[in-house]
C-alpha cells in the first residue's frame, strides 16, 4: 500500500525567509502533484511533476521530483503572508488516476 | 470557464436521514472522483469513475454509502442512513485521464446531528 509522508506537518516562518517542505512516498511513481488549500476552501492545483528530475516554478514556490529517492520538495523563497495555507502532495502510483494524498503541511507566514 | 460544481455547499441533517450530494464535472473530463476530508483522517478517496463507470470503490466506508454517475456531466454520492461520524467536507474532482491533474470542486460541508 502506497504511503505518502509530508514533513513538517506544521511550519511557522517569518516573512522573507526560505524553507522546504518534503514529500516522501513508499512505492515507485513518476507522477506527483502539489495542491494548496486555504482555510475553508477547496484544493487548488499548484504543480504537476511527471518525470524524474522535473522542476516547476511559480512565483516564490518551486517544486522538484526525484523518483529514485521517492522524494519531492516544495521550496519557498522569501515567504510572504499570502503563502499561508495548507500544502498537500499527492502521488499516483500506477497511472490510474487514483491519487494518494499526504497529510498536508500547514504553513503560517508571520509578518 | 466553469469549474467543478457541487451542491449543496452546506448540508445539515439529522442522524438517520438520507443525504444526496451532487457534482457536475468540468466539461470534457472523463474521470470523476469523490473525496472526504476530516481533521482526523485527512483527505480520503471514496470512489472514482472513468467514462461514467465506477473503477475503484474500495474507499467507500460501508454500505450506507453509494455513488452513481448516470452520464458524463453528473454524479451523486448518497448516504443512507446518515450518522454523525459522516460529518465531513466532501469534495468532487474531475480530470482528463491522460493528463491526470485533478480539479476540485468547492466541496459540500456535511453536518449530521
Amino acid at each position: 500500500e502506497l504511503k505518502v509522508e509530508q514533513n513538517p506537518l506544521f511550519l511557522s516562518m517569518q516573512e522573507g525567509k526560505n524553507y522546504t517542505i518534503y514529500c516522501n512516498y513508499s512505492t515507485t511513481s513518476d507522477r506527483l502533484y502539489w495542491y494548496r488549500q486555504d482555510p475553508g476552501k477547496s484544493l487548488e492545483s499548484l504543480f504537476v511533476l511527471l518525470s524524474n528530475g522535473a522542476v516547476k516554478q511559480e512565483g516564490r514556490l518551486m517544486a522538484s521530483l526525484d523518483t529514485k529517492a521517492r522524494l519531492s520538495t516544495l521550496h519557498i523563497t522569501a515567504a510572504v503572508h499570502d503563502l499561508s495555507a495548507t500544502y498537500f502532495c499527492a502521488v499516483d502510483p500506477r497511472h490510474g488516476n487514483k491519487l494518494v494524498f499526504g497529510a498536508g503541511t500547514i504553513l503560517r507566514v508571520k509578518s | 470557464d466553469a469549474g467543478v460544481i457541487q451542491s449543496p455547499r452546506h448540508e445539515v441533517t439529522e442522524m438517520g436521514q438520507e443525504v444526496t450530494l451532487r457534482c457536475k464535472p468540468i466539461s470534457g473530463h472523463n474521470s470523476l472522483f469523490w473525496y472526504r476530508q476530516t481533521m482526523m483522517r485527512g483527505l480520503e478517496l471514496l470512489i472514482y469513475f472513468n467514462n461514467n463507470v465506477p473503477i475503484d470503490d474500495s474507499g467507500m466506508p460501508e454500505d450506507r454509502f453509494s455513488a452513481k454517475m448516470p452520464n458524463a456531466s453528473f454524479s451523486t454520492l448518497k448516504i443512507q442512513p446518515s450518522e454523525p461520524r459522516d460529518s465531513a467536507v466532501y469534495f468532487c474532482a474531475s480530470s482528463w485521464t491522460s493528463a491526470n491533474e485533478q480539479f476540485f470542486g468547492p466541496g459540500t460541508r456535511l453536518t449530521v446531528l
